[in-house]
């Protein structure tokens, strides 16, 4: 079995601030690990992946993941947020095997403040 | 750049009425999924396809459901009776799985089922 837990369903930061999403994940065994964004209206676009090669992930738009076995998790980091960051990120896990599920986490919406 | 194209983009039907959602995945890929997203809700794997049948469904995706890929290109959700609580945005998706490749998906864009 599989899950994902995001903490905080709405994280509110400034123009330029630090970005720290959460995800923390279960999983029987070694998962692939996702990172998806939503901007309102729209489908999901992946913005990065692990699937066990370098820990730390750079996805699009600046954004970084890293992948901590020890405490499994796969949080989301951007250094200087923009505006057209507002969307709602979604973490998801996968079973090691093409074909299976992701299951997502309940998303978390950024509000980016000028 | 390859994508998922999904239509109609909002449909409403009415209680009871039969719908069928229609997706392009990516041409390359073997893998077939949809998903629905509830309002408010996470996202929530409904059915996933490989070689002309079922892979895995969820238990959400009871008998009223079905799926179909009736051509080399279409990949298709059934809603045979809909109900209010079907009312959701439906996402396909795809995935390819030769050797070397991710299993990242690839979503559509959604269609907006509107049950009244």
């Amino acid at each position: 079995a599989q899950s994902v837990t995001q903490l905080g369903s709405h994280v509110s930061v400034s123009e330029g601030a630090l970005v720290l999403l959460r995800c923390n994940y279960s999983s029987s065994v070694p998962p692939y690990l996702f990172w998806y964004v939503q901007y309102p209206n729209q489908g999901l676009q992946l913005l990065l992946k692990y699937t066990s090669a370098a820990t730390l992930v750079k996805g699009i738009n600046g954004f970084e993941a890293e992948f901590k076995k020890s405490e499994t998790s796969f949080h989301l980091t951007k250094p200087s947020a923009h505006m057209s960051d507002a969307a709602e990120y979604f973490c998801a896990v996968n079973l090691k095997a093409a074909g299976n599920k992701l299951t997502f986490g309940g998303g978390t919406r950024v509000l980016v403040k000028p | 750049e390859p994508e998922v194209t999904q239509t109609p983009s909002h449909q409403v039907t009415q209680m009871g009425q039969e719908v069928i959602l229609r997706c392009v995945p990516i041409s390359n890929h073997l893998y077939f999924y949809w998903y629905r997203q509830i309002l408010g809700q996470k996202v929530e794997f409904l059915v996933s396809f490989y070689n002309n049948e079922i892979s895995e469904k969820s238990e959400i995706f009871d008998d009223q459901f079905s799926v179909e890929r009736p051509d080399g290109s279409n990949f298709t959700l059934k809603i045979r009776s809909t109900k209010l609580e079907d009312s959701a945005m439906y996402f396909c998706a795809s995935s390819g799985a030769l050797a070397g490749e991710s299993y990242e998906q690839y979503f559509g864009p959604g269609t907006r089922l509107t049950v009244t």
